[in-house]
């Protein structure tokens, strides 16, 4: 139960901004959204991260609903090397050593 | 800083054998742990460690023993290899949360694990 929703795939031109959406409907008070990458064959690498109040830092940017049930990781200007497997991940601020992580979405970002 | 490394990229095994993959943080990092992903799947917790001297179960423990005996290494020990083993192995480390901060993971590039 990895406790988020994500599309299994999308895609994107390069240059344009990619927008991953993730419904997290059941997410509690203390819980903060998490945004992980994973490259072909590479490690996961952390993007960002946010509670209730939008964020943004120099890979991407992160809107959270305001009933907190979803969210949108942004990706303003995709290039060819963003094309991964990213995850949305609920984090109580106690348990960041044993994530759940889904199936995330596979962004193709295409020529 | 070298960050998360783990040893060694590739290891094929034969059915019964054991072996350790090593994992070492030169971060000074408290937390650690060792995930596991198959393919088309996400990553699934086999065990981790708050500190050194402590260790718990994650959701995938069977097959697989740790210890923690310092801060800087968490190696995860095959015990008697099998082909549903077969998979591609992570190691995570972090700093402990606290309420001004949260902590993200810092990974490893992984140990592809052939188990024939």
């Amino acid at each position: 139960d990895a406790k988020t929703t994500q599309p299994p795939s999308m895609d994107c031109a390069e240059g344009r901004a990619a927008n991953l959406p993730c419904n997290h409907s059941t997410i509690s008070g203390n819980e903060y959204v998490y945004w992980y990458r994973q490259i072909h064959s590479q490690g996961p690498q952390y993007i960002i991260h946010g509670l209730k109040n939008n964020e943004t830092n120099e890979m991407a940017s992160l809107i959270i609903t305001e009933d907190r049930k979803s969210s949108t990781l942004i990706l303003p200007h995709a290039t060819l090397r963003d094309t991964a497997v990213y995850y949305c991940i609920r984090q109580t601020g106690g348990s960041n050593y044993k994530l759940t992580f889904g199936k995330g979405t596979l962004l193709t970002v295409n020529p | 800083n070298a960050g998360v490394t783990q040893t060694p990229k590739f290891q094929v095994l034969k059915t019964g054998q054991s072996m350790t993959l090593q994992c070492a943080q030169d971060m000074n990092h408290e937390y650690m742990s060792w995930y596991r992903q198959d393919p088309g799947m996400g990553l699934r917790l086999i065990h981790y460690s708050v500190g050194a001297g402590i260790t718990d179960q994650g959701e995938v423990p069977n097959g697989y023993n740790v210890s923690r005996s310092t801060t800087e290494d968490f190696p995860l020990r095959l015990l008697s290899a099998a082909p549903s083993q077969t998979s591609v192995y992570f190691c995570a480390s972090s700093p402990p949360p606290s309420i001004f901060y949260n902590s993200p993971l810092h990974f490893g590039n992984g140990t592809r694990l052939t188990v024939t």
